[in-house]
C-alpha cells in the first residue's frame, strides 16, 4: 500500500491568485492522478501526471489554468491559477501503478476562492 | 463513449443487508474498484474485482460479471457508520479509472 501526504488540506484564497497543492507519496508509483470534487459529487478527473513529461489533461482542462509538474515518480503539484470562485471545491490526488488492485487518495485539499 | 451508473441514493436500516448496483460501459477492462467516502473526507478502498463472482471481505461483499458489465456492492449488518457515499470505478484500457456518480446511503435507526 501506499500512504500519501497532500497539502494543504484547506485554504481560502483571493480571486486572480494562485494556489499550488502538493502531493507526496511515500513509495514510487506509476500513475499519479488530480481530481476535483464538487459537494456531493463525484471526482472529476483534471489531469494524469506523468513523470517526466507534461501531463495528460481531460477535456474541460488545461495547463495554463492548472499546471502540474511531477519531477520524480513519488511527488507532485498541482496548481490552480488565476482563481475565481468557481475553482471552490475539494481537489484529490491519487496514486496507482498500472496493474494495481487499489488507488490510493490524499486527505484532499479544500479550496475556497473569494 | 464511457459510461458508468449506479443509483443515486439508497435508504436501508441498522441492522439490514443492502446491495447496490453499478454497470458500466468502458473502453477496455482492467479491473473494478468500490470505494467508501464520507462527507468531507477522502474515499477509501473497500473492493477490487477482476474476475467474474463473489469476494467477500467481512461485512462487504462485491460481486462482478464481465460479460453483463455489471457489479453490486452487498452491505450485510448495517451500522449507522456506514451511512457513506459508494463509489463505483473502472480501470479502462489506459489503466485510468472512470468513476461512477455514487450512490449516498442513508441508514436509519
Amino acid at each position: 500500500s501506499a500512504v500519501i501526504s497532500q497539502k494543504p488540506s484547506r485554504d481560502i484564497c483571493q480571486r486572480g491568485t494562485s494556489l499550488t497543492i502538493q502531493c507526496q507519496v511515500d513509495s514510487q508509483v506509476t500513475m499519479m492522478f488530480w481530481y476535483r470534487q464538487q459537494p456531493g459529487q463525484s471526482l472529476t478527473l483534471i489531469a494524469t501526471a506523468n513523470q517526466g513529461s507534461e501531463a495528460t489533461y481531460e477535456s474541460g482542462f488545461v495547463i495554463d489554468k492548472f499546471p502540474i509538474s511531477r519531477p520524480n515518480l513519488t511527488f507532485s503539484t498541482l496548481t490552480v491559477s488565476n482563481m475565481s470562485p468557481e475553482d471552490s471545491s475539494i481537489y484529490l490526488c491519487s496514486a496507482a501503478d498500472r496493474e494495481g488492485t487499489e488507488a490510493f487518495f490524499g486527505q484532499g485539499t479544500r479550496l475556497t476562492v473569494v | 463513449g464511457q459510461n458508468i451508473d449506479q443509483p443515486t441514493e439508497m435508504t436501508a436500516t441498522e441492522g439490514a443487508i443492502v446491495q447496490i448496483n453499478c454497470t458500466y460501459q468502458t473502453s477496455g477492462f482492467n479491473g473494478l474498484f468500490w470505494y467508501q467516502q464520507h462527507a468531507g473526507e477522502a474515499p477509501t478502498f473497500l473492493s477490487y474485482n477482476v474476475l467474474d463472482g463473489l469476494e467477500e471481505k467481512g461485512r462487504f461483499s462485491s460481486f462482478l460479471s464481465r460479460s453483463k458489465g455489471y457489479s453490486y456492492l452487498l452491505l450485510k449488518e448495517l451500522q449507522m457508520k456506514d451511512s457513506a457515499s459508494y463509489l463505483c470505478a473502472v480501470k479502462d484500457s489506459n489503466y485510468q479509472l472512470i468513476w461512477g456518480a455514487g450512490t449516498k446511503l442513508i441508514i436509519k435507526p
